[in-house]
């Protein structure tokens, strides 16, 4: 079955640390990869993607993930986490053939707390 | 701003009511998404539109709806509601299929 596991539920960091917040996946054949974070009462807002090509991907606000095939991961990375990163992150996976049928399957989602 | 728009942003309603939701995608975004987030179920697909076609179906219960219309806005019909339905409704939309879906604020839904 098609499914999507953040391990850690909640993660607490000191403003100024590294991050690194855990996906693993589950599909048939190497989907689209995505990063979406939601703060509190907000949509989600889309971090980073992977479709192809270089295995490192850069996102928006220092964030960045890197595809590992051979371990069906995809975590994402900040070097230096800020208070306003505070939220919560979810990895979700799509079909990638490049078609019009592209529901997403999304983790549970890892709720980023950060201390000053 | 992603520019996805739903509307209301909150709707508050009785056990056996009927809702309707509303989603207006992206200049231009052909694919329209419906999905439930709940504290128990987590974000969860619903339903996908695609050009006015229903194109994909989710974990959607007989009692919800969608379609989607000429201009594309697209609308989600929940009827007898129950309690378990309280959640964040997101409308997600995105060119074609899977590469990026772009998400509205969502409807926050609470059935009292």
């Amino acid at each position: 079955a098609q499914s999507v596991t953040q391990p850690d539920i909640h993660i607490t960091v000191s403003e100024g640390a590294s991050l690194e917040l855990r996906c693993n996946y589950s599909y048939g054949a190497t989907p689209y990869l995505f990063w979406y974070v939601q703060s509190p009462g907000q949509g989600l807002q889309l971090l980073l993607k992977y479709f192809s090509g270089d295995t490192l991907v850069q996102g928006i606000k220092g964030f960045e993930a890197e595809f590992k095939r051979s371990q069906s991961s995809f975590n994402l990375r900040k070097p230096s986490v800020h208070w306003s990163d505070a939220a919560e992150y979810f990895c979700a996976v799509g079909p990638n053939y490049g078609g019009s049928q592209g529901n997403l399957i999304f983790g549970k989602g890892t709720k980023l707390s950060v201390k000053p | 701003d992603s520019g996805v728009t739903q509307t209301p942003k909150h709707l508050i309603t009785a056990t056996g009511q009927r809702v309707t939701l509303r989603c207006s995608p992206r200049s231009g975004d052909l694919s329209v998404y419906w999905y439930q987030q709940s504290l128990d179920q987590g974000l969860q697909f619903l339903i996908q539109y695609y050009n006015g076609e229903e194109r994909a179906k989710g974990n959607i219960l007989e009692r919800f709806s969608a379609q989607q219309f000429p201009d594309l806005h697209s609308e989600l019909n929940l009827s007898s509601l129950e309690l378990g339905d309280s959640a964040l409704y997101f409308c997600a939309s995105s060119v074609l299929g899977s590469e990026t879906q772009y998400f509205g604020p969502g409807t926050r839904l609470l059935v009292l």
